[in-house]
């Protein structure tokens, strides 16, 4: 079975600051890779999502992440962040083969500080 | 507007009592799915359901259980026999969870508390 690792539970920025979150995974196959948010209060939603195609993918509100085959990778970055971008981070990935469910890393609290 | 719609947002349950969550979604989707969020620990799969009479358990089903009856509607049941149910509860559909139909919607949640 798959599984999803985040590099950090707790990351703490000023604003301004540039973010990347690492995120690993364990499976030889064709994968399908996403990053959630869940802001305070609020329902999990899609960043931004990888399926094929240009590795290099972009999200909403200025996030992208490139996916490295090599090395298993996902890692999400963001050149410049703002306290709003203040919320959990999870790192997800699915099968390209058939039927897949998602499964999730532990998450990663980003923190800015204004 | 599409959406999941979970209910209610709050939830107390006395020790020893079975509960039921309430999940439905207007998005035609075939697949639907129940996550539990422990802080720390991620999301988690308890039990999912690709389409509708048919249903599998996840990661961790003990001590749950689910129908699906209809293709809008996934409930959950927290059992007695869950050991530590008080935790935060997600449902989730995809369109039918194959291949590149696996980006996932999800509810606001429920939060259960055991007292």
């Amino acid at each position: 079975a798959q599984s999803v690792s985040q590099h950090n539970h707790h990351v703490i920025l000023s604003e301004a600051a540039s973010l990347e979150l690492g995120c690993n995974y364990s499976y030889g196959g064709t994968v399908n890779l996403f990053w959630y948010v869940q802001y305070p209060g609020q329902h999990l939603q899609l960043l931004l999502k990888y399926f094929s195609g240009d590795p290099l993918v972009k999200g909403i509100k200025g996030f992208e992440a490139e996916f490295i085959k090599s090395k298993f990778s996902f890692n999400l970055r963001k050149p410049s962040v703002q306290w709003s971008d203040t919320a959990e981070y999870f790192c997800a990935v699915t099968l390209n083969s058939g039927y897949s469910t998602l499964t999730f890393g532990k998450g990663t609290m980003l923190l800015v500080s204004p | 507007d599409g959406g999941i719609t979970q209910s209610p947002k709050y939830l107390f349950r006395k020790e020893g009592q079975n509960v039921t969550l309430s999940c439905e979604q207007n998005l035609n989707h075939d697949a639907m799915y129940w996550y539990r969020q422990d802080p720390g620990q991620g999301l988690r799969l308890i039990y999912y359901s690709q389409i509708v009479n048919d249903f599998q358990k996840g990661d961790i089903a003990e001590g749950y259980s689910v129908s699906r009856e209809k293709k809008e509607s996934f409930p959950l049941t927290v059992t007695s026999a869950q050991k530590n149910p008080t935790a935060f509860y997600l449902c989730a559909s995809t369109f039918d969870g194959t291949g590149m139909n696996t980006e996932a919607f999800f509810g606001q949640g429920t939060r259960l508390t055991v007292v």
